[in-house]
């Protein structure tokens, strides 16, 4: 069974803090990972997605790799702002459809 | 910026009702999916959509769910009678090119009471 995995489940960390995340995934089928971000009771904003053939993404503050080879992603978030705060969600696009974590929900502290 | 719509925002109903949610993909976007999340849960695949029929459906997409793209523009998801366990958000996503960056909708959030 393909499944996705984020740890940790929450995180609070200072303001100013560089932070990962981190998404495991069982499947080496999984070709592209994106990363959302999911704020309360709202939609899914795309923040990176990371092709097979590439192995990380940058955009601003938000820099996400991926080792297809050990089934891991992750995504950094350089000096963090109180803003960042969210749930973070990595899915891995295999066989047709997106597979979700079930999210590490941020909470930076000013 | 082209983005994915979606309406109603929140839809209450009784169960045993028929619903329908309405999505506006990205009007150059060629496959079309449902996602749902329960409150607290993972985000979960119901279907997808391409050329005018669906591609795959997850095991929670049964009879009681249909989707249609009656025009160029919509595509909807429909739940013949709804159950308490429906209550969730559904979310309507699409892509341009296979592999490609999925975009999502703002979500309907779905309650049966």
């Amino acid at each position: 069974k393909q499944e996705v995995t984020q740890i940790p489940a929450a995180l609070s960390v200072p303001e100013g803090e560089n932070l990962v995340l981190n998404c495991s995934f069982t499947d080496s089928a999984i070709y592209n990972l994106q990363w959302f971000r999911q704020d309360p009771g709202k939609g899914l904003t795309s923040l990176l997605l990371i092709q097979s053939s590439q192995r990380e993404q940058t955009s601003g503050r938000l820099n996400a790799s991926l080792d297809k080879s050990s089934g891991r992603s992750t995504l950094y978030i350089a000096a963090s702002q109180p803003g960042d705060s969210a749930t973070y969600l990595c899915a891995g696009w295999a066989t047709g459809k997106l597979i979700f974590g079930q999210g590490t929900t941020l909470q930076v502290k000013p | 910026e082209p983005e994915v719509t979606q309406t109603p925002s929140h839809q209450v109903t009784q169960m045993g009702q028929e619903v329908i949610l309405r999505c506006v993909p990205i009007s150059n976007h060629l496959y079309f999916y449902w996602y749902r999340q329960i409150l607290g849960q993972k985000v979960e695949f119901l279907v997808s959509f391409y050329n005018n029929e669906i591609s795959e459906k997850s095991e929670i997409f049964d009879d009681q769910f249909s989707v249609e793209r009656p025009d160029g523009s919509n595509f909807t998801l429909k739940i013949r009678s709804t159950k308490l366990e429906d209550s969730a958000m559904y979310f309507c996503a699409s892509i341009g090119d296979s592999y490609n960056e999925q975009f999502f909708g703002p979500g309907t959030r779905l309650t049966v009471l």
